[in-house]
Parts: structure tokens; C-alpha cells; sequence
């Protein structure tokens, strides 16, 4: 059982939008910054969004996040195919002392 | 170009020892903290432990501590995981990640360079 929920999975067509939630607590999500990581199967997780809402280098203005109290929010617009992964949320556990991750959302784009 | 590359995953018997490397290039290790998260046949992403800059803190999950133990070499700009009393549990992918780079927060900013992974499987 993961610290952070997260939706199994979620289905979208192509060229639409979707947004995958995390659900914390206030000491995870509601004291400590978000991050989000997709991963291909067989390949290793890539940083997505950081600090709740920022964008690394690189990665196109279609991901977007967000955060409000103790649940984040991470949109992707424009589905493409390319887009089908895992995705995952993290952040800081202060009364754990551990970094926490959601238990990983399965993007479907039919 | 910054990279991450992890060795030392093998097959190792319940009980067993394994030490995984990871070697860093592109970037020097001492300005951040390092992180290993690891992850289960089909199952999602669990970390493991993280060390700072200095070594002078250090912080596992539950369910490795006082079995493992994470190091870093700033000079060899090497991070290391030492496993011991290794369980069939500890079945997975294993990755190394550059961490924050503030001296005193861990996980600021993400996980923002992994590298690809060893395994790691514990049976008899």
C-alpha cells in the first residue's frame, strides 16, 4: 500500500487531455514539494515536473502540474501515443523521514 | 553529457551479499545528494535510501535498514548500495538517481538524472 494514491490507470483517446491525481497527507504532499516521473516499461523513470508545477528542460509545455493541500494533480494535453506510460508521483515524507512515491498510474491512449 | 551508470546486480542467494556501484560522469556528485530507488518485477517505484553531499546524513525505508548501507566516494564520483541478509523481497531493478542540491533538503527538485538500472535477484 503506497503512502501516495494514485489511479491505476486511466484510458484517453489521442489529442485529448487527462489528468492523473495524487493523494497524500499533510505531511507528504501538504509540506514538501511534488515531482512527477513517466517510465516505459523495460526503461528508466524521466523526470516530467518538479517543485510541484515546473518543467526540466526539454520537456514540452503539454505536461503541466499542480497542487493543492494535500493532493497534486499532473495534466498532459494533446495526447499522443508516445505518451502511453507509467506515471508516478513522489515527494518527501517529513514525518516518515522517507521519500514517498504513488503506487504508479497505467496511461492508456486507445 | 551528465549520465548515471549502475553495475553490480547479479543472482544471489537468500542470505547473500551483493554491493552495487553506481558511476557518475558529466557532473560532480559532491554538490548533490544521491538516491537509490529500486522496483519489483511489475510492481511501481520504491526508494531505498538517500545520502548527502558530505555523507553526514543519511536516511533508508524501513524495510532495508540496518541490512543495507549507502556510501559515496565524492573523489571516485561513485555512489554505492551495500546489501546484506539479502531476501527474496529485495527482488528488483535498482537505480541510482542524482538528487537534490541544496546542502540541507533532501528531494528538492526531483529525481532529475537516473541511471538504467541493475538487477538484483535473491533465490535459491
Amino acid at each position: 500500500q503506497s503512502v501516495l494514491t494514485q489511479p491505476p490507470s486511466v484510458s484517453v483517446v489521442p489529442g485529448q487531455k487527462v489528468t492523473i491525481s495524487c493523494s497524500g497527507s499533510s505531511s507528504n504532499i501538504g509540506d514538501n514539494y511534488v515531482s512527477w516521473y513517466q517510465q516505459v516499461p523495460g526503461t528508466a523513470p524521466k523526470l516530467l515536473i518538479y517543485d510541484n508545477n515546473k518543467r526540466p528542460s526539454g520537456i514540452p509545455d503539454r505536461f503541466s502540474g499542480s497542487k493543492s493541500g494535500t493532493s497534486a494533480t499532473m495534466g498532459i494535453t494533446g495526447l499522443q501515443t508516445g505518451d502511453e506510460a507509467d506515471y508516478y508521483c513522489g515527494t518527501w515524507d517529513s514525518s516518515l523521514s522517507a521519500v514517498v512515491f504513488g503506487g504508479g498510474t497505467k496511461l492508456i491512449v486507445l | 553529457e551528465v549520465q548515471l551508470v549502475e553495475s553490480g546486480g547479479d543472482l544471489v542467494q537468500p542470505g547473500g551479499s551483493l554491493r552495487l556501484a553506481c558511476a557518475a560522469s558529466g557532473f560532480s556528485i559532491s554538490s548533490y545528494w544521491m538516491t537509490w530507488v529500486r522496483q519489483a518485477p511489475g510492481k511501481g517505484l520504491e526508494w531505498v535510501a538517500s545520502i548527502k553531499q558530505d555523507g553526514s546524513e543519511i536516511y533508508y525505508v524501513d524495510s532495508v535498514k540496518g541490512r543495507f548501507t549507502i556510501s559515496r566516494s565524492n573523489t571516485k564520483n561513485s555512489l554505492y548500495l551495500q546489501m546484506n541478509s539479502l531476501r527474496a523481497d529485495d527482488t528488483a531493478v535498482y537505480y541510482c538517481a542524482k538528487d537534490s542540491p541544496v546542502f540541507g533538503i533532501v528531494f528538492v527538485y526531483g529525481l532529475d538524472v537516473w541511471g538504467q538500472g541493475t538487477t538484483v535477484t535473491v533465490s535459491s
